[in-house]
């Protein structure tokens, strides 16, 4: 069966514009998580997404959003881009609420300019 | 909220050797610990994983230990080959909620 897919792979973008990305979880998983990658801070839990509701978030500013479609598929937003928010966004799915076993996507690397 | 930390940050070892990384959880109240392998330019995957009712697990050449007492936990690779050599991650949640990571250990393995 297919895996996690990230749209898309790689973006550049400039201070202060914003960006969406998505992410298509394994077939019949309902839960999505994000986490930012960054060299030297490892993986940053962002929020989780389980039947369209938001069930945890981390410790980002309100910049950073994100939401769920009724087929799992989620997006998240970040606006009024950073250059520290450039980085690694990675998803993950699981078949049910909570972490369990992550099957991560490729990620989408963002570059702010 | 949990925080993990992890250290070494970086561990070079000859192949062969054994290599431990450790983590340290901040929440008494975790109970699930798995670790993730991201190899370069690939993504994180689930290595091996405990939950608090054990002490310590074994897969093959890896093996995690819990000291649920002084919130610790590690991970022990022995006979360690090249393609040992990626990025390990520790991760700590409560019943499997949320997954909160530590910020990695870049293990070398020179031939």
């Amino acid at each position: 069966k297919a895996g996690v897919t990230q749209t898309p792979r790689y973006l550049i973008k400039t201070r202060g514009q914003q960006v969406t990305l998505s992410c298509s979880p394994i077939s019949g998983h309902r839960s999505v998580s994000w986490y930012q990658q960054t060299p030297g801070q490892g993986l940053q839990f962002l929020f989780e997404y389980f039947s369209e509701t938001q069930r945890n978030k981390g410790n980002f500013p309100g910049r950073f959003s994100g939401r769920q479609f009724s087929n799992s598929r989620s997006e998240m937003n970040v606006s009024t881009l950073e250059l520290g928010d450039s980085a690694l966004y990675l998803c993950a799915s699981t078949r049910d609420s909570g972490a369990n076993v992550l099957t991560f996507g490729a990620g989408s690397r963002l570059t702010v300019l | 909220g949990e925080n993990v930390e992890q250290h070494p940050s970086t561990l070079s070892v000859q192949e062969g050797d054994s290599a431990v990384i450790k983590c340290t959880y901040s929440d008494s109240a975790s109970n699930y610990f798995p670790w993730y392998k991201q190899e370069l330019g690939k993504r994180p995957q689930l290595i091996i994983d405990i939950r608090s009712n054990v002490g310590e697990k074994k897969d093959q050449r890896i093996a995690v230990t819990l000291n649920k007492t002084a919130k610790h936990f590690s991970l022990h690779i022995t006979e360690t080959q090249p393609e040992d050599s990626a990025v390990y991650f520790c991760a700590a949640s409560i019943n499997t909620d949320k997954l909160i990571f530590g910020t990695g250990t870049r293990l070398q393995v020179f031939p």
